[in-house]
């Protein structure tokens, strides 16, 4: 089973702090996702990655960044944390290939999500 | 952006009621439609997809979704519920590349 794990479950920080967030697969993907979810807005993407060192924006990439040093492991950062930062955060990953060098399984892994709360 | 919307925010039914979940898409090349499932405390996972051939596609847990063209339409459906199908479910959809666009999400509270 394909595992995406996240560094923490629940995290408070304060205004203005630097926050990171963690997150590792265990399949050798090539894309990793970093998505916020919050009420009525469903879930919507802030960073992606399709390699190692490479990054691309999503739909709401201000106010992060993100970092790729290693294929398993993907890091969403917020340079400065501000309350409206507060939200439910979920990592993702996708495989160009399936186990063995088969197909892929044409699907997004989710992690357990980092709910994030910024006073 | 491509979109996907969610007719329904909240919906409460009891136990053995059918269930229709309404996803509408908006047009935009090949379409690949998904639902994911997010019990309460659990990551959320896949219910089923869609990427071509036939429209009527089954899922995990009894779950099934009609994809209609003509429509732009991915409803999820299940014919008689369990308390244990309490739940937020998402809609989504890829185009010609593997990112997710999703829905603003349902709420499903069943009543035993």
């Amino acid at each position: 089973d394909v595992k995406v794990t996240q560094s923490s479950r629940y995290l408070v920080k304060r205004t203005g702090e630097k926050v990171f967030l963690e997150c590792v697969q265990d399949m050798d993907h090539e894309n990793m996702f970093w998505y916020r979810q919050d009420p009525g807005l469903g879930l919507r993407l802030i960073y992606f990655s399709y390699d190692v060192k490479m990054k691309e924006k999503g739909d709401i990439p201000e106010g992060y960044s993100v970092s790729r040093e290693k294929k398993e492991r993907f890091s969403l950062i917020l340079e400065s944390a501000s309350t409206n930062q507060t939200s439910m955060y979920l990592c993702a990953s996708y495989g160009d290939r399936g186990l063995a060098g088969g197909p892929p399984y044409n699907e997004q892994f989710f992690g357990p999500g980092t709910r994030l709360t910024v006073l | 952006a491509q979109s996907v919307s969610q007719h329904n925010h909240h919906v409460i039914l009891s136990e053995a009621a059918s269930l229709e979940l309404g996803c509408n898409y908006s047009y935009g090349g090949t379409v690949n439609l998904f639902w994911y499932v997010q019990y309460p405390g659990q990551h959320l996972q896949l219910l089923l997809k869609y990427f071509s051939g036939d429209p009527l596609v089954k899922g995990i847990k009894g779950f099934e979704a009609e994809f209609i063209k003509s429509k732009f339409s991915f409803n999820l459906r299940k014919p008689s519920v369990q308390w244990s199908d309490t739940a937020e479910y998402f809609c989504a959809r890829t185009s010609n590349d593997y990112k997710l666009s999703f829905g603003a999400g349902t709420t499903v509270t069943v009543r035993a």
